[in-house]
This record gives structure tokens, C-alpha cells and sequence, in this order.
């Protein structure tokens, strides 16, 4: 089946630790997003990627890191400089053509600070 | 900057109940608009994709409509059923440099009771 997959599903973090979130789609599409959920608010986007290779920032990339070394997988780095990383995070995709840019997300990867 | 609102915050019918929820954007200048559902716990399914030319689209029991000039969006449930009850989240696309980034509204709690 195609599809985004993001794991873990569940990802707890101690105060001043790195953690990673997996992304990784077999639709190969160009274009891979990262947003934040918090409760009672819209999706924020954290950081997006066109191309292999390259990375932008978005509204909230403060705290966090991303690479892009293969089409298919998109990680993402939650700091010990994020001082409020507890949140759903949502991994997305999409064809990056002018014709076609629905977007597709994966199940979400639920991070809580113990 | 874009931002997008979503009205109600949240709706609870009974079921066989025709609904309509609305969605508002400040800059008309997008490329396109995105219906999604979100069920608790977990990620988005796209439900209805409007082009900017385009002024409404049908899927089954939904409808979507789009008056870019105005800043709205609707999107109409017909014939209500417990199953529909979800998150309803619209998003926003200004195309330019990132054909697939979105900016969200923060979602319309639908509760459709037997």
C-alpha cells in the first residue's frame, strides 16, 4: 500500500535529550512537511523539503532539525533547545507540481516530555 | 500574513441533520483549498481538494464550495451520520514557491449523536 509512515507512534523525551521522528513515503512525491499540533490549535509548519538535499523553515523551526538525504524519508530532530517539544507531530507529502498538490499525511507521532 | 478561521468551534447534531461549516481566509491570492478529517488520535485524511478556478467540488455525501473574491469556504454534510463525527480541518494553499505548503484554520469538533 502507499503511504506516508511515521514511528514511533508514541515517543516520551527527558528534559536537555534529542530526539528523532521517522518519516517515510512510497508515493514518491517530491515534497515532504513537517507540522506541530497542540490542542485546541491548527497544524504550524515546522520545516519543508522539495528536493533531496534541501530544506526550508517555516513558522515554528525554532528548536528543531530535519535532513533529506533520500526522496523517501524525512526525520525530524526535536532539541533540547525546544523548550516546549509536548505535541502531535504530522509528516506530509506531496507532488510538487503546479497540476497536482493535494496533500497526504501520515498517522502522527505523539511526543510527551517526562 | 495568511490565516485562516474556522466556524463553529464546535457542532454537535442529530443524525439524518443536513450541516454547514465554514471556513475564512484573509488573502484571497490562493492556489488552492483543502478539506480534511481528523479522527483523535490521529492523522489527516483529505477529504475534498478545491482549485482556485474551480467553485465547488462533490465526493458521496459532501460538497465544497469556494468564493475565492470573499475569502470563504464551505463545506456541506448531507444526511449526517455518527461515522461522520470528526475534526474538520480546512487548510490553504498559496502555491508560489511551495506548491504543498498549507496554512490550517483550527478545526470545527463535529458531533453527530443516534
Amino acid at each position: 500500500d502507499g503511504g506516508i509512515t511515521q514511528s514511533p507512534k508514541y515517543l516520551f523525551r527527558k528534559e536537555g535529550q534529542n530526539v528523532t521522528l521517522s518519516c517515510e513515503q512510497n508515493l514518491n512525491h517530491d515534497a515532504m512537511y513537517w507540522y506541530r499540533q497542540d490542542p485546541g490549535q491548527g497544524l504550524r509548519l515546522i520545516y519543508y523539503s522539495q528536493i533531496v538535499n534541501d530544506f526550508q523553515k517555516g513558522d515554528i523551526a525554532e528548536g528543531y532539525s530535519v535532513s533529506r538525504e533520500k526522496k523517501e524519508s524525512f526525520p525530524l530532530t526535536v532539541t533540547s533547545a525546544q523548550k516546549n517539544p509536548t505535541a502531535f507531530y504530522l509528516c506530509a507529502s506531496s507532488i510538487e507540481s503546479a497540476l497536482s498538490t493535494e496533500a497526504f499525511f501520515g498517522q502522527g507521532t505523539r511526543l510527551t516530555v517526562v | 500574513k495568511q490565516e485562516v478561521t474556522q466556524i463553529p468551534a464546535a457542532l454537535s447534531v442529530p443524525e439524518g441533520e443536513n450541516l454547514v461549516l465554514n471556513c475564512s481566509f484573509t488573502d484571497s491570492a490562493i492556489y488552492n483549498l483543502q478539506w480534511f478529517r481528523q479522527d483523535p488520535g490521529k492523522g489527516l485524511t483529505s477529504l475534498l481538494l478545491i482549485q482556485s478556478s474551480q467553485r465547488e467540488q462533490t465526493s458521496g455525501r459532501l460538497n465544497a464550495s469556494l468564493d475565492k473574491s470573499s475569502g470563504r469556504s464551505t463545506l456541506y454534510i448531507a444526511a449526517s451520520q455518527p461515522g461522520d463525527s470528526a475534526t474538520y480541518l480546512c487548510a490553504v494553499n498559496a502555491g508560489g514557491t511551495s506548491y504543498g505548503k498549507l496554512t490550517f484554520g483550527q478545526g470545527t469538533i463535529l458531533t453527530v449523536h443516534p
